[in-house]
């Protein structure tokens, strides 16, 4: 069956922009998660998401980050007010439940000039 | 936090040879995923491993939960094995978020 899919790609923005990140996660996955990998910091969790409960915001580096989830099914993470630091490779994972093995997008590269 | 560290953070091989990549971890876990990180960048799933041995083809994982690490063995290594290797560990906070804390990976180059 299909993946978790990411788009864009790739993204290039001006420092200061907003932009948006879109997530499909695998169909009837419940469980929803947001990581990061960049250079200095490796790979670092920021958001989860599972069915109907208060997301776990607890990596959500600055107010600047958020995201929400529709329907139970796709995810947006928002980052508002782009700084260069936020230049990293956004990937998003999806699991059947909390406890269950996670399965990872292609990611989307971000990078704010 | 719990800490994951992975050894060796790099490895050199030639065609054919085998490894034994390891994952220390700091406190128990329910939730361990070994990883291989492609040259595009995909994570691709090797193993789910919280405890116990499993084996897929050439490669084969084994977690010793009770001494907090596990091992990937890759025997008769490729060319296409190449990449970064990601051992990453969850816990149960409280019944809610599984959360994965990764290890700073082993970057494997095998050689023809």
């Amino acid at each position: 069956g299909a993946g978790v899919s990411q788009s864009p790609s790739n993204k290039v923005t001006e420092k200061g922009k907003d932009v948006e990140l879109r997530c499909d996660p695998i169909s009837g996955h419940t469980a929803l998660y947001w990581y990061r990998q960049s250079l200095g910091q490796g790979l670092e969790f920021l958001i989860y998401f599972q069915g109907n409960s208060a997301p776990d915001k607890s990596g959500l580096p600055s107010d600047r980050f958020s995201a929400e989830r529709t329907g139970g099914s796709v995810s947006t993470l928002t980052i508002q007010r782009t700084q260069q630091e936020d230049s990293a490779v956004y990937l998003c994972a999806s699991s059947f439940g909390p406890q269950h093995e996670q399965y990872f997008g292609p990611g989307t590269r971000l990078t704010v000039t | 936090g719990i800490q994951v560290e992975q050894s060796p953070p790099d490895l050199i091989l030639q065609e054919g040879a085998n490894s034994t990549l390891r994952c220390n971890f700091s406190d128990s876990v329910n939730n361990l995923q070994w990883f291989h990180q492609n040259p595009w960048g995909q994570l691709i799933n090797l193993f789910y491993i919280p405890s116990g041995t499993k084996q897929n083809g050439r490669l084969s994982a084994t977690t010793v939960a009770t001494e907090r690490y596990s091992l990937l063995y890759i025997s008769s290594s490729q060319t296409t094995d190449s990449g970064v290797y990601f051992c990453a560990v969850g816990m149960n906070y409280g019944g809610a978020t599984n959360k994965l804390i990764f290890g700073t990976g082993t970057l494997l180059a095998v050689q023809p």
